[in-house]
């Protein structure tokens, strides 16, 4: 088990550019989350995932951001057309289902829109 | 909607000083209740849960009490080290408990002295 894993942890793009992040979670967790991070403000969902269904977004997913988990295991992230106000950390997580919220946090993708 | 409330930061404490950092919540019915640590350069990590009122999380040195009366979930320590600094999030799961999604503060900013 390597907990959850997160690439890049770093990206710098430039406005208008399109952006995709990968999350790993951990293998047997069925749930995994998409959760966005500004500075000095608590992590905010995004989306999550029950084995490959998206079973909810957050109105803060607008129609420029798209979540995949095809295979209902790794997951990917893709902003379209970013904005300055995307910059943020993007932290996804995993669970076993009826974990009652034990999530496990991978390290992040924090992402910086010049 | 659901909502946390942390007591603003940062707190800066001598080593071996008693912490306290208040969370109350705002909740239409009995949500679970949790602390997560994030340390520097790193993801979330559950430090402790409460699923009911009255119930005690504990790790680590680490306490807090459901208080369903007064809908809080303060997080204590006795004796802080150094290596306990890092950003605190009091966070709750949706009340019907399938913790679809959590709700976090905005987070304290812990510093220890030595």
């Amino acid at each position: 088990d390597t907990g959850v894993s997160q690439d890049p942890r770093h990206k710098i793009t430039k406005r208008g550019q399109n952006v995709t992040f990968r999350c790993d979670p951990i293998s047997e967790h069925n749930r995994l989350y998409w959760y966005r991070q500004t500075l000095g403000q608590g992590p905010e969902f995004l989306t999550y995932f029950q084995n490959e269904a998206q079973l909810e977004k957050s109105r803060l997913l607008s129609d420029r951001f798209s979540a995949e988990r095809p295979k209902g295991s790794f997951s990917t992230l893709e902003i379209q057309r970013t904005e300055q106000g995307d910059s943020a950390m993007y932290l996804c997580a995993s669970s076993l289902q009826g974990a009652a919220g034990g999530y496990t946090f991978g390290s992040g993708t924090r992402l910086t829109v010049v | 909607g659901d909502s946390v409330t942390q007591m603003e930061g940062p707190v800066t404490l001598s080593e071996e000083a008693f912490l306290t950092i208040n969370c109350t919540y705002t909740a239409t019915g009995y949500p679970s209740l949790f602390w997560y640590v994030q340390y520097p350069g790193e993801g979330l990590q559950l430090l402790l849960k409460a699923t009911k009122a009255d119930d005690k999380g504990s790790n680590k040195g680490f306490e807090a009490t459901y208080r369903k009366e007064t809908t809080s979930f303060h997080l204590e320590k006795g004796s802080v080290q150094v290596s306990d600094s890092a950003v605190y999030f009091c966070a709750l799961s949706d009340p019907s408990g399938s913790a679809r999604q959590l709700t976090f503060g905005s987070g304290t900013q812990l510093t220890v002295l030595p």
